[in-house]
């Protein structure tokens, strides 16, 4: 299968800070990447479909102003949370694939102090 | 809307002891059911995809089933190394829709 691969995969920054996570699929050709959030004992939940080339969709209660993605291209996007406050700690992951399978990465712990 | 329920929550074993887990869902239009499994910090870890009714599919201790309303993965003589949790996400669209997950203890 795909491998998917996110940078960093981890880091701490102070709130108020941005932080800028990287989403690398190695041999496959994402046109579409989802990102999802994971809090502590809780499922994947979606947060926005990045498409290469165009924005990104969002879900509902996701603020677009504050999670930046960009998918400039078929193996990168990245998704930078501005203004990080400790309720944006998280394990994001971001996956990419087709109806048969989807890839995810190893995901990012983002913890804001 | 689509939902997808997982039961149980959390279940603990006794090595070799089988048992399994269910997926009910609610979706128009199943394009697939996935179901992975992941461990403590870590993203998911693919397993299966079921497309149709009836369809059964297996990897070592783990055979995943699928019906009109529910998936079941059915874990045989399980160890300790499948502790983890296992998620199912159906897929509607070009989303997933994940349940939230089992969180499976294997005790030697």
């Amino acid at each position: 299968g795909a491998v998917v691969s996110q940078h960093p995969s981890w880091v701490i920054c102070k709130s108020g800070t941005s932080v800028k996570i990287e989403c690398r699929s190695l041999d496959f050709q994402a046109t579409t990447m989802f990102w999802y959030r994971q809090f502590p004992k809780q499922s994947l939940m979606l947060m926005a479909t990045s498409n290469e080339g165009s924005k990104a969709t969002y879900e509902q209660g996701v603020e677009k102003d504050k999670f930046l993605i960009n998918h400039a291209s078929l193996t990168l996007s990245t998704l930078t949370v501005t203004s990080a406050h400790p309720e944006d700690s998280s394990f994001y992951i971001c996956t990419t694939g087709g109806s048969y399978e989807q890839y995810f990465g190893p995901g990012t712990r983002l913890t804001v102090t | 809307e689509d939902q997808v329920t997982q039961s149980p929550e959390a279940l603990r074993l006794q090595e070799g002891e089988s048992s399994s887990l269910n997926c009910s869902y609610t979706v128009s239009g199943l394009r697939g059911l996935f179901w992975y499994r992941q461990d403590p910090g870590k993203g998911p870890e693919f397993l299966f995809t079921l497309y149709s009714a009836g369809e059964e599919k297996e990897k070592e201790r783990l055979k995943a089933t699928l019906t009109k309303k529910e998936s079941f993965l059915h874990i045989t003589a399980p160890k300790p190394e499948d502790s983890a949790t296992y998620l199912c996400a159906v897929d509607a669209g070009n989303m997933l829709t994940f349940g939230g997950g089992t969180r499976l203890m294997v005790k030697p």
